[in-house]
């Protein structure tokens, strides 16, 4: 099993540019989220999704947007790259959603500059 | 401020010490999941308590939840050199927050 696969596993932006990080899983998962993680603050979540077509936003959403057509797949994108978005971000999907526990992606770590 | 303290930040022992690891909150969880992640991978789940005051074994490792469900403890007996990574605490109200983590070392 693949489980939850992310690509790429690193990126170079330039301040301004966009690019869209992929996330997909073969669980068959409703729920999804994405998450970055720096340095000594944890893990903070951005969007998550509670089934295909349904989307909302987590505590850090400012700059990013998500789009969940598919039950597989859950695309995060970054529109005017900023510095402060330079981080690693991890995708994950669940069962039944937090109680159940999460299956994270192996990252992709992006560096704005 | 992060809903959830880990304890301590770091920590770097010799193989076959004992050690424990904290996770300390204000907040009730309705659970609480311990995560151990590798350099370059994302987090893998351990275990999930529930239940205030249960503890659950993993063969050298032993989870607790505080009987007031606001905190929790990982113990490792006699670490390897495969224990090391990143542990983290997570807790669930309506959605899962995560510590900061603990950056375990065990040194051959």
């Amino acid at each position: 099993n693949a489980g939850v696969t992310q690509t790429p596993k690193f990126r170079i932006l330039k301040i301004g540019q966009s690019m869209t990080l992929q996330c997909a899983q073969d669980m068959n998962h409703n729920y999804m989220y994405w998450y970055r993680q720096d340095p000594g603050m944890g893990l903070k979540l951005i969007y998550y999704s509670v089934g295909a077509g349904i989307t909302d936003k987590g505590e850090v959403p400012n700059g990013y947007n998500v789009s969940r057509s598919t039950t597989e797949d859950f695309p995060l994108r970054l529109e005017l790259a900023a510095p402060s978005q330079t981080s690693v971000y991890f995708c994950a999907s669940s069962y039944g959603g937090a109680h159940y526990g999460y299956t994270f992606g192996s990252g992709t770590r992006l560096t704005v500059v | 401020t992060q809903l959830l303290e880990q304890s301590p930040q770091f920590l770097s022992i010799q193989e076959g010490e004992n050690l424990t690891v904290y996770c300390n909150s204000s907040s009730v969880f309705s659970s609480l999941q311990w995560y151990r992640q590798e350099p370059g991978e994302g987090p893998v789940l351990l275990v999930t308590v529930v239940t205030g005051g249960e503890v659950k074994k993993l063969k050298r490792l032993t989870f607790q939840f505080g009987d007031a469900r606001k905190d929790s403890s990982l113990h490792i007996t006699a670490a390897q050199p495969g224990d090391t990574g990143l542990y983290l605490c997570a807790g669930v109200i309506n959605d899962m927050r995560f510590g900061a983590g603990t950056r375990l070392t065990v040194k051959p």
